[in-house]
């Protein structure tokens, strides 16, 4: 049983506009929520993180929303850019977990020129 | 500041082998150690996580086993490879709180032939 879930393996988004990644999640214990971009053959890298107390944290052009109430949470880039190609991961995790991070699939977000 | 190193960055292994991952943190004391497993088309598995030498705990029954010789060493192991433990695996740190962001290594590719 999945506890994360990204429902889109792949994302096209022209250069300049908003990329949008979504992410669901079944565990209401989950208290902390995370984004990780990831090259290939690479190991992922942290972009932003979001605790659930807040619905939004902004870090320069990435922007994580978390509605609690739905289970949900997203990523905004904006302006995409090309070098913003990548695996994006969600992640959770839950107080007490040891900060064991629960993973989705991925989205592969691919910014054209 | 804090550095991960994990090697081999690719490895090919006959079935039956032993397999023998390393990682090392540089620049803290103390982490939280995890090795998580990225099969083909999934996501990121984790498989154990360690909060001080000698303290190993298995989210996932299989094939391999992990030890924490040192604090800043953790590596992960198996007697005899099956075909099912190609993919790529990656060793992570985190600060020994919650809501902290694991970082990640740049991971190992396991072929197992």
């Amino acid at each position: 049983d999945q506890q994360v879930k990204q429902n889109s393996p792949s994302l096209s988004v022209q250069e300049g506009r908003i990329s949008i990644l979504n992410c669901d999640y079944t565990n209401s214990m989950f208290d902390y929520f995370l984004w990780y971009k990831k090259y290939p053959a690479e190991g992922p890298t942290f972009l932003i993180s979001i605790s659930s107390i807040k619905d939004k944290n902004e870090d320069g052009r990435f922007t994580v929303f978390l509605n609690k109430s739905a289970k949900h949470l997203s990523l905004h880039i904006v302006p995409s850019q090309p070098g913003d190609s990548a695996v994006y991961f969600c992640a959770a995790s839950a107080t007490g977990s040891q900060g064991n991070l629960i993973f989705g699939k991925g989205t592969k977000l691919s910014v054209k020129p | 500041s804090q550095t991960i190193h994990q090697w081999p960055a690719t490895l090919v292994q006959p079935v039956g082998s032993p397999l023998s991952l390393e990682c090392t943190v540089e620049g803290t004391s103390n982490p939280n150690l995890y090795w998580y497993r990225q099969a083909a088309g999934r996501g990121l598995q984790l498989l154990f996580y360690s909060v001080g030498i000698g303290q190993i705990s298995s989210e996932v029954p299989q094939n391999l086993s992990a030890s924490r010789p040192q604090d800043r060493q953790f590596i992960l192991s198996s007697k005899k490879l099956l075909l099912s433990d190609s993919g790529f695996y990656l060793c992570a740190w985190s600060v020994d709180s919650n809501n902290s962001p694991l970082h990640f290594g740049n991971g190992t590719r396991l072929t197992v032939t």
